[in-house]
């Protein structure tokens, strides 16, 4: 069956302007994630979704990041005024479960880079 | 607060040697454990994880895992290597029993080489 998709793949952004970046988690998961990997770094945690409801953001970095998942399905993640830091693979990841054991099925990733 | 050590950030093995990866976890109560591996360009896929069940746990492709609390380890082993285990692996924790899907808190990662 299909995996999570995320688009675009890659992303290229001026300093200062706004992206959005777009999750398809697999069908009927009802929790999502959203991470950012550094290059050369382990992915870090930036928010979660358990259906439409954000139940822990303490990962997002700035107020210029923001999360939403309205219908429980697709999430983006909006990033405002990039700055250079913000470059990164922006890894999306579903899971069917609602506990801590579940499988995280993870995307192939938004690779962002801000110039 | 959970957390992960990977050590060796570069693992280099002859096609056919054993792998062994490290990890170490630092936790308060015995987490969950997770090992993926990341191919170039792509996602993580899951080799294997331990929930508290059996402390040895075999995974894909030939992998397994054993948990060892006295040792607060969970290290990837392989018998024998092949050139297409070449690749980046992360060890990854998560909170048990939390009653919701938990984040993970990863490792920063083996890059395993396989020469022939």
């Amino acid at each position: 069956g299909a995996g999570v998709s995320q688009s675009p793949r890659y992303k290229v952004a001026k300093r200062g302007q706004d992206v959005a970046l777009r999750c398809d988690p697999i069908s009927g998961h009802v929790s999502l994630f959203w991470y950012q990997q550094a290059l050369g770094q382990g992915p870090e945690f930036l928010t979660y979704f358990q259906n439409e409801a954000q139940l822990d953001k303490s990962g997002l970095p700035s107020d210029r990041f923001f999360a939403e998942r309205p219908e429980g399905s697709v999430s983006t993640l909006k990033i405002q005024r990039t700055q250079q830091e913000d470059s990164a693979v922006y890894l999306c990841a579903s899971s069917p479960l609602l506990t801590s054991a579940g499988t995280q099925y993870f995307g192939p990733g938004t690779r962002l880079l801000v110039l | 607060a959970q957390s992960v050590t990977q050590l060796g950030s570069h693992v280099s093995v002859s096609e056919g040697a054993l792998v062994l990866l490290r990890c170490n976890y630092s936790s308060s109560v015995p987490p969950y454990l997770f090992w993926y591996v990341q191919y170039p360009n792509q996602g993580l896929q899951l080799l294997l994880k331990y929930t508290s069940a059996a402390t040895l746990v075999k995974g894909i492709n030939g992998f397994e895992a054993e948990f060892k609390k006295s040792e607060t380890s969970f290290h990837l082993t392989k018998p024998s290597a092949h050139m297409s285990d070449a690749a980046e692996y992360f060890c990854a924790v998560s909170a048990p029993n939390t009653g919701t899907a938990s984040k993970l808190t990863f490792g920063t990662g083996t890059r395993l080489q396989v020469t022939l």
